[in-house]
């Protein structure tokens, strides 16, 4: 089993630019989350999908910020435009119904 | 959402027992209480679940009190590699709506 794939693992933009992350959770897992992690805030939640619906998107900092889960083993966080304030490791995580949630690699990503 | 209390850092040395504590007044009676472990540069990773009692597994242990308002993860004998931030969370695992508050955690440092 190859565990939650992220890419990509670092990704550097300028102020401005759009960012895609991108998220391939574990196969059969029914619950897919997208976190943020900062040192001032910690680990957040942004949104989580349960069978590739949004259930719940009240971590999403702002419009800018936008996910989507076209399919069970596919899910994209959109960043746009992005801001340094941005910059922080994103990580997405998969769970199977009632059990632990198994976090990727993470993302981490600087903005300028 | 239940919210936890834990203690923002710890330290300990080699070979010795750590105890970490964490709060949860307000928990549910349908809520678990999960504990999470976050090397450096990596996703969290899932170390121990339980609803009361006790609950040992080859990493830990964890203590759950009559009232359910605290518990304890136990670690024996920690070594340097267990210098990590430890997360204590509080939810109804079987519910759809399955999201977790990771908080702060607290960071572990072991010494020689």
């Amino acid at each position: 089993d190859a565990g939650v794939i992220q890419s990509p693992r670092h990704e550097v933009t300028e102020m401005g630019q759009e960012v895609t992350l991108r998220c391939k959770p574990i196969s059969g897992h029914n619950s897919l989350f997208w976190y943020r992690q900062t040192m001032m805030r910690g680990l957040e939640l942004l949104i989580y999908f349960n069978n590739n619906v949004p259930i719940d998107d009240s971590g999403m900092p702002e419009d800018r910020f936008s996910a989507k889960m076209p399919n069970a083993s596919f899910s994209t966080l959109k960043i746009q435009p992005s801001e340094p304030r941005d910059s922080a490791v994103y990580f997405c995580a998969s769970r199977l119904q009632g059990y632990e949630q198994y976090f990727g690699p993470g993302t981490r990503l600087t903005v300028t | 959402l239940a919210k936890t209390t834990q203690p923002i850092s710890m330290d300990s040395y080699e070979g010795q027992e750590v105890n970490i504590t964490c709060s949860h007044n307000n928990i549910a009676t349908n809520d678990y209480i999960t504990w999470y472990q976050q090397f450096p540069s990596q996703g969290p990773r899932f170390i121990i679940q339980g609803y009361k009692t006790k609950v040992t597994n080859e990493v830990a242990s964890l203590f759950i009190p009559a009232d359910r308002k605290s518990s304890t993860l136990s670690l024996p004998r920690v070594s340097l590699s267990d210098t990590a931030v430890y997360y204590c969370l509080v939810g109804d695992r079987g519910s759809t709506l399955g999201r977790l508050y990771f908080g702060r955690g607290t960071q572990l440092t072991v010494w020689p």
